[in-house]
């Protein structure tokens, strides 16, 4: 069973919709949890992390974890063409505060 | 301040051919990791270095080996590469922050052909 599940996509909206994309875990004793946007042939960039249940806001971006439903989400208001990337949750291996597992990742697309 | 560097950005190698790919970090960051990204497969540990002067094998280490130099730098090689490392690495450096979790960086990657 694969420990951090993502829908691979491709997840598709207009400019300047939300777009909301969903990421669940196997481990309940996860801590950290993060999400990464990849562009295509480039690495993986931090855009959120979230500890805590509840939502946290960073401009356009919104990260929400449930840690009862072992879920964590991230919500891109007004989209934009530019959001066009493949988004990676990654959630804290239990035993470890630095390793990292990942998600397959979802792909998103923003039509114009 | 270059953050995460990797080197080289790509490679072709014949099987069984070896080789070493370079990583280094100007973050100050204790630990360490490679990874491998493949079609569809996520990112995949292929080994980690807490701190320097330990190394620890993740989830896929068979065919290769790792040395953390020093601090700054970390490497990865290939003893005798096979088609089935054909992949694109990844490099990555986490510290601790100020809410004493750990993030990781990563750097810009290496595409790796094994013919």
């Amino acid at each position: 069973q694969k420990e951090v599940e993502q829908n691979s996509g491709p997840l598709s909206v207009p400019e300047g919709a939300i777009a909301s994309l969903n990421c669940t875990y196997s481990d309940r004793v996860s801590q950290s949890f993060f999400w990464y946007r990849q562009y295509s042939g480039k690495s993986p960039e931090l855009i959120m992390s979230i500890y805590s249940n509840g939502d946290k806001e960073d401009g356009r971006f919104t990260a929400q974890l449930n840690k009862a439903s072992q879920y964590v989400s991230l919500l891109i208001r007004d989209s934009q063409p530019s959001d066009s990337a493949t988004y990676l949750c990654a959630v804290n291996v239990p035993d470890s505060s630095y390793k990292l597992i990942f998600g397959s990742g979802t792909r998103l697309l923003v039509r114009p | 301040n270059a953050g995460v560097t990797q080197t080289p950005k790509f490679q072709v190698l014949k099987t069984g051919q070896s080789m070493t790919l370079q990583c280094a970090q100007d973050m100050n960051h204790n630990s360490m990791y490679w990874y491998r990204q493949d079609p569809g497969m996520g990112l995949r540990l292929i080994y980690y270095s807490a701190s320097e002067g330990t190394t620890d094998k993740g989830e896929v280490p068979n065919g290769y080996n790792v040395s953390r130099l020093n601090k700054r730098e970390f490497s990865l090689r290939l003893e005798s590469a096979a088609p089935s490392q054909t992949s694109v690495y990844f490099c990555a450096s986490s510290g601790q922050g100020g809410s004493g979790r750990y993030t990781q960086y990563f750097g810009p990657g290496t595409r790796l052909t094994v013919l």
